[in-house]
């Protein structure tokens, strides 16, 4: 079946710790997204890629860095410079026509900094 | 920029209630509008789309209907179900871009009891 993994699922590190969260598509799908939601905000824009190689930010980008190497695999990491990092971790991709761009959703990883 | 107003939640209903969630938006152009679910612990799930101003979206005995007159996407459901609690999010992707992002509501918890 084809879909979006993110793991870990939990996510535990100390404060000051670097962190990096996984995202595999095997849809084939061109575009990826990462949003962070915290309770009572919906979902935040973090960084996307529409292609290989290429991202840009989105609304929260600082303290987060990406990188898109393969189409399948869309990375972030949440650095020690990220003020509050305690959050669930969404990430999306979205594909051509054929899904009429419609953006499907990994399960998330919560991730708690300590 | 885009924004989009959810009304506040939690809803609480009792099974076989009608359920109206609001959904009104801000944007430049004719953004296509989502509702998304999210069930604890999960990802986001696609309950139903419109692209196109009157166009009626349906799912899983879910409507809503795009007015552009009242910038607004309301979400209904005749009967509900202790199933459908959960939490729902509007959605919008601005007109014309096709791997646009999407600006997300705050969400409404959705709760029915039996």
């Amino acid at each position: 079946d084809g879909g979006i993994t993110q793991s870990p699922k939990y996510l535990f590190r100390k404060e000051g710790q670097n962190v990096t969260l996984s995202c595999e598509q095997n849809l084939n799908h061109d575009a990826m997204y990462w949003y962070r939601q915290d309770p009572g905000q919906g979902l935040r824009l973090i960084y996307y890629s529409q292609i290989v190689n290429d991202f840009q930010k989105g609304d929260i980008a600082e303290g987060y860095s990406v990188s898109r190497e393969k189409k399948e695999s869309f990375p972030l990491t949440v650095t020690s410079a990220q003020k509050n990092p305690t959050a669930f971790y969404l990430c999306a991709s979205t594909g051509g026509q054929e899904s009429s761009y419609e953006q499907y959703f990994g399960p998330g990883t919560r991730l708690t900094v300590t | 920029g885009d924004s989009v107003t959810q009304m506040e939640g939690p809803v609480t209903l009792s099974e076989e209630a009608f359920l109206t969630i609001n959904c009104t938006y801000t944007a430049t152009g004719y953004p296509s509008l989502f509702w998304y679910v999210q069930y604890p612990g999960e990802g986001l799930q696609l309950l139903l789309k419109a692209t196109k101003a009157d166009d009626k979206g349906s799912n899983k005995g879910f409507e809503a209907t795009y007015r552009k007159e009242t910038t607004s996407f309301h979400l209904e459901k005749g009967s509900v179900q202790v199933s459908d609690s959960a939490v729902y999010f509007c959605a919008l992707r601005r007109g014309g871009t096709s791997y646009g992002k999407l600006t997300f509501g705050q969400g409404t918890i959705l709760t029915v009891h039996p």
